[in-house]
């Protein structure tokens, strides 16, 4: 299993302003995962966050917007840049971990963010 | 069209009733399949994975077609504390995974 520490937890931002944000894994994991979940909406996937190497972002997604730090192999942010309310949101991240018999996506406790 | 799809709902189900619901998914080449459940404001977290013979877990049967590409969940004996939304979830290669919307389950007393 993992667990993910994820901060903050909530936020509320000035337009204009960037938020940055971070997780925290408690074991080695080669890939992490940004989503955004819009309210009442799934789970859109940003961008896969590689260590060393730049992010892989989803379509409709570029790095200049939600640029990605992936330092090393338990730790990534995700900065969400120049914001307006349309980036009012929650903000997870995920590993996932494959075992001898399952695979299993583990969350953070999510940010939600609200931009005024 | 969505590449996960799922009845919204919500269900509403008394408490002790039995309920269930399909996701359907477009990609063929999925891998796995899981039933995540979300409670309201809270992030997801691992229900069931769906394997091809079928599996049940206590009260939860989950089902998984694939020549039609659906997958299903089935409560048996509803409790209050099942209310939450239900999401399908496909994993398509290792780690990349695609979300239905959800199914909201509400229990009543």
């Amino acid at each position: 299993s993992a667990v993910i520490s994820q901060k903050p937890s909530r936020d509320i931002c000035q337009r204009g302003t960037s938020l940055t944000i971070q997780c925290q894994v408690d074991s080695q994991v080669t890939m992490m995962f940004w989503y955004r979940q819009q309210p009442g909406q799934s789970l859109t996937l940003i961008a896969t966050a590689n260590q060393g190497s730049e992010a892989t972002y989803e379509s409709g997604f570029v790095i200049d917007k939600f640029p990605i730090s992936r330092p090393n192999l338990t730790f990534s942010t995700l900065t969400v840049s120049n914001m307006s309310p349309e980036d009012s949101s929650i903000y997870l991240c995920s590993v996932v971990i494959t075992g001898y018999q399952n695979t299993e996506a583990f969350f953070g406790q999510g940010t939600r963010l609200t931009v005024v | 069209r969505k590449e996960v799809e799922q009845d919204p709902g919500p269900f509403n189900v008394p408490e002790g009733a039995t309920v269930a619901f399909n996701c359907t998914y477009s990609n063929s080449a999925s891998q796995s399949f899981f039933w995540y459940r979300q409670d309201c404001r809270k992030e997801p977290k691992l229900l069931m994975s769906v394997y091809s013979s079928g599996n049940e877990d206590g009260r939860f049967t989950a089902q998984l077609n694939r020549a039609s590409q659906y997958i299903s969940l089935l409560i048996r004996d509803s409790k209050l504390s099942d209310s939450a939304t239900y999401l399908c979830v496909v994993n398509l290669w290792w780690g990349k995974l695609q979300f239905g919307a959800g199914t909201q389950v509400v229990v009543t007393p």
